[in-house]
């Protein structure tokens, strides 16, 4: 069974840091493009960030560039996402998820909340 | 970027009934769409992928239909369960990007 499992949200004080991961199971993960996507309270899903299958390439919405960073650990089976200076606007559930067919995302973990206040 | 436009922003509908949603974009996405459900506080559910191939165990009251602009979500008679956001999602340049979404609520 295809698992994907995140942690690492919590409450963080804008201009901090968190590390999120995601662990994934059931399948293997060196292939796969990975995602993270946010939706915030009573919002629409959007992509913060993905990393190709041999990490060559990576995404990033403009709204995090040069304050996240992802990476993976294919021996780990996991990614990650280190979020650095973060913003109220950053608050959301972020979830991890795998891509398939270039585009569509057919497997996400069950999100991980990251609040930010002061 | 396309833009995606979904319509209507909530569907009011009753069980048994037949829900038609639209998702419109700025510019052709020719047929790689997909469609998303969520239900409170779940995370999205695959349902359709390029536009009209339904994912693994999603009953056959869901279909998709489209290509270029133009692209529709029918569910063909809601059950209880169905109720909940629609999303659909295009790859233009990679990643590509989400519509806002249609609720679809019990009238």
């Amino acid at each position: 069974e295809v698992q994907l499992v995140e942690s690492g949200g919590g409450l963080v004080q804008p201009g901090g840091s968190l590390r999120l991961s995601c662990a994934a199971s059931g399948f293997t993960f060196s292939p796969y493009t990975m995602f993270w996507v946010r939706q915030a309270p009573g919002r629409g899903l959007e992509f913060v960030s993905g990393i190709s299958s041999n990490g060559r390439a990576t995404y990033y919405a403009d709204s995090v560039k040069g304050r996240f960073t992802i990476s993976r650990d294919d021996s780990r089976n996991t990614f990650y996402l280190q979020m650095g200076s973060l913003r109220v606007e950053d608050m959301a559930v972020y979830y991890c998820a795998r891509e398939r067919g270039g585009y569509y995302f057919d497997f996400w973990g069950q999100g991980t909340l990251v609040t930010v206040s002061a | 970027e396309i833009v995606l436009t979904q319509s209507p922003a909530t569907l009011s509908l009753s069980p048994g009934e037949r829900a038609t949603l639209s998702c419109r974009a700025s510019q052709s996405a020719s047929s790689s769409l997909a469609w998303y459900q969520q239900k409170p506080g779940q995370a999205p559910r695959l349902l359709i992928y390029g536009a009209s191939n339904r994912a693994t165990g999603i009953p056959a009251r869901f279909s998709g239909s489209g290509s270029g602009t133009d692209f529709t979500l029918t569910i063909s008679s809601l059950e209880p369960e169905d109720f909940a956001v629609y999303y659909c999602q295009q790859r233009s340049n990679w990643p590509g990007t989400f519509g806002q979404g249609t609720k679809v609520e019990i009238k």
